[in-house]
This record gives structure tokens, sequence and C-alpha cells, in this order.
């Protein structure tokens, strides 16, 4: 089965950093644009960024512009994020998520999500 | 930067019909996707590329599209429907972004 799980969530203070790991199995990673997605206490979901499956592409949200970027390493099935200069605003559920092209980008593959908690 | 406009929540009964909309601007240019979300959970792709429906869903699941808003209907709705769904749409500057979401209640 086609699985994504994220990993390194944690709480840290504003201003402090911290890095996202989302690791793929099950599927043909580079053929896969990828997402980052969070989800607010209680709120909806929020596109964070993406990237293609050969990193020529990266887009990210106006929100974590500057502050956040998205990487991959193909070569380990691997999903990155670097969170810097976190505000409580970035506190969320990230989740990663897989772009399928046999679905016209639709995010078909979701991880279990990462609690990211921004507090003082 | 563009929105997308959900309804907050919508409520039906059991066998009845449910219509969630979407609104926004950039709609007729780009596709739209749907997804339900239950509490605790992922969510999950029920419609892409505006109207077609991904192998799994259910039939009662379907998608129009009118102009600047598309509708997300669930047909025959049952308890199992009551979850979140969002609406999502792309831009042609390579973002993406999220309806405020809906929540379906079945009474």
């Amino acid at each position: 089965e086609v699985h994504l799980v994220e990993s390194g969530g944690g709480l840290v203070k504003p201003g402090g950093s911290l890095r996202l790991s989302c690791a793929a199995s099950r599927f043909t990673f580079t053929r896969y644009g990828m997402n980052w997605v969070r989800q607010a206490p209680g709120k909806g979901l929020e596109w964070v960024s993406y990237i293609s499956g050969s990193s020529t592409f990266i887009y990210y949200a106006d929100s974590v512009k500057g502050r956040f970027t998205i990487s991959r390493d193909n070569a380990k099935n691997s999903l990155y994020l670097q969170m810097n200069s976190l505000r409580a605003e970035d506190t969320a559920v990230y989740y990663c998520a897989r772009a399928s092209p046999d679905l016209e980008g639709a995010f078909d593959v979701w991880g279990q999500g990462t609690l990211v908690t921004v507090s003082s | 930067s563009y929105e997308l406009t959900q309804p907050p929540s919508v409520s039906v009964s059991p066998g009845q019909t449910a219509r969630i909309t979407c609104s926004g601007a950039a709609l007729p240019k780009q596709y739209t996707f749907w997804y339900q979300q239950k509490p605790g959970r992922a969510p999950v792709v029920l419609m892409f590329k505006d109207t077609e429906r991904p192998s799994g869903v259910p039939e009662r699941f379907s998608a129009s599209s009118s102009g600047t808003t598309v509708t997300l209907t669930i047909s025959g709705v049952q308890a199992e429907d009551e979850a979140d769904y969002y609406c999502q749409s792309g831009d042609s500057s390579g973002t993406y972004r999220f309806g405020g979401g809906t929540k379906l209640t079945v009474l």
C-alpha cells in the first residue's frame, strides 16, 4: 500500500526553527509532485508548498514565503520542510500529500500528519 | 491571490441530497478538486478535474460546474457522510488554495 509518514513535529519557541520530514514508500517517488498542507487546531486546510518531481518547480503560499523551504531527496524517497522564524500562527498539523498526475494534480495520498506547536 | 468561498455548514436528513457550493473567480480557468475529512483523519480526495470521481469513491458523490461556482452533490446521504468537505483549486502561478470548508451534518 502506498504510504506517506511525516515526522519532526514538536514544540518550538517563536522565532525558532524546525525541519519536517515525510518518508514515502511503495510508489515511484520521482514521478510525483509533493505538497505540504497544514491545518491549525479547529481550522480548515491551508496549502503551504509544492515541489515537482525533479525539484524544478517550487511554490509557496504567501504566508510562509521567505521563511519555509521545501526540498526532496529522491534517492531517499523523502520530502522535507525547513521552517524558520516560526510564529504562533504556524501552529498546526502538517500533512505531506502527493499530487497525482493521473488525477490532474489532485492530492490523492496523504500522511497522518505531524503536529507543530509554536509557543513560548 | 484569490479566494474560494464555501458555506460553513450544511445539514440534511439521511437519504436526502446535500449540495455544497464553492465559489471563486478563478474556478472557470482551473480544475477544482473536492476532499472529505473526518475528525482526526487526513483528507481523502472525492472529485478531481471538476467533475471526475476517482475509483473507489461511491457513485452518490458527484460534482457540477457553472461559471464561477462548483457544486458537490451527495445523493442519498448516509450517516457516514458526516464530515468536513473542502474544495481546492490552483492558479496560473502554481499555487493552490482550499476553500474554508463545509461541515456536513446528517440529522
